[in-house]
């Protein structure tokens, strides 16, 4: 079975600084999508990103960009110049061939002014 | 854009009722949906896989009787917590895939159970 494991429950951040959330995750497939999903306090999920296992090049957007290590099951998220507003759970994510989608544990997010 | 919508957002009722929350996908249709469960502070838990016209597919330790899943049209999934007792009390969100091929899911604004 697939699993995910995000390490750090919370972390800080100074506003404006970078900062790097860790995922690990474990599976027999080939072919498969990760994610990091942000959960603000009104509890809707959010895609932050995704990235697909075939591409080689890590996904981005904007501010939030990831590092995709196949070989090694690792996929962390950066956001850099972190804002207020990206205070939250985020939570990383497998889908794989029976698309369901699996989540971590979290890790919530403060970002200090 | 594909938006996946929730009712209600809240519901409160008496241990031993039963309750309905219904999980719609607005404009595309979803021939799969899954609901998840969300304790305080936890992550989400995956309970079933909705399936349309046909029985869901129950994660293993969620009891199907207690937690009842119709999928009767390619737009409509309904969760009934049958039974329902304090234990049940929880966040509970649905999620249907927009894209099956890029793995684009929309989820829910989810439903706070309180059973008192």
């Amino acid at each position: 079975a697939q699993t995910v494991t995000q390490s750090q429950p919370e972390m800080s951040v100074q506003e404006a600084e970078t900062v790097t959330l860790s995922c690990t995750y474990d599976t027999s497939e080939s072919d498969y999508y990760l994610f990091w999903y942000k959960q603000p306090p009104s509890r809707q999920m959010i895609l932050v990103i995704r990235q697909e296992a075939y591409k080689q090049q890590n996904a981005t957007e904007n501010r939030f960009s990831v590092n995709f290590q196949k070989a090694a099951k690792s996929f962390s998220l950066k956001i850099s110049d972190s804002q207020l507003g990206d205070a939250a759970m985020y939570f990383c994510a497998y889908s794989g061939g029976d698309d369901k989608i699996i989540f971590g544990k979290g890790t919530r997010l403060h970002i200090l002014p | 854009g594909a938006v996946v919508s929730q009712h209600p957002s809240r519901v409160i009722c008496k241990s031993g009722t039963s309750v309905k929350i219904e999980c719609r996908s607005l404009d595309f249709q979803a021939t799969t949906m899954f609901w998840y469960r969300q304790f305080p502070k936890q992550s989400l838990m995956l309970m079933a896989t909705s399936n349309e016209g046909s029985k869901a597919t129950y994660e293993q330790g969620v009891e199907k009787d207690k937690f009842l899943i119709n999928h009767a049209s390619l737009t409509l999934s309904t969760l009934t917590v049958t039974s329902a007792h304090p234990e049940d009390s929880s966040f509970y969100i649905c999620s249907a895939f927009w894209d099956r091929r890029k793995a684009e899911a929309f989820f829910g604004q989810g439903t706070r159970l309180t059973v008192v």
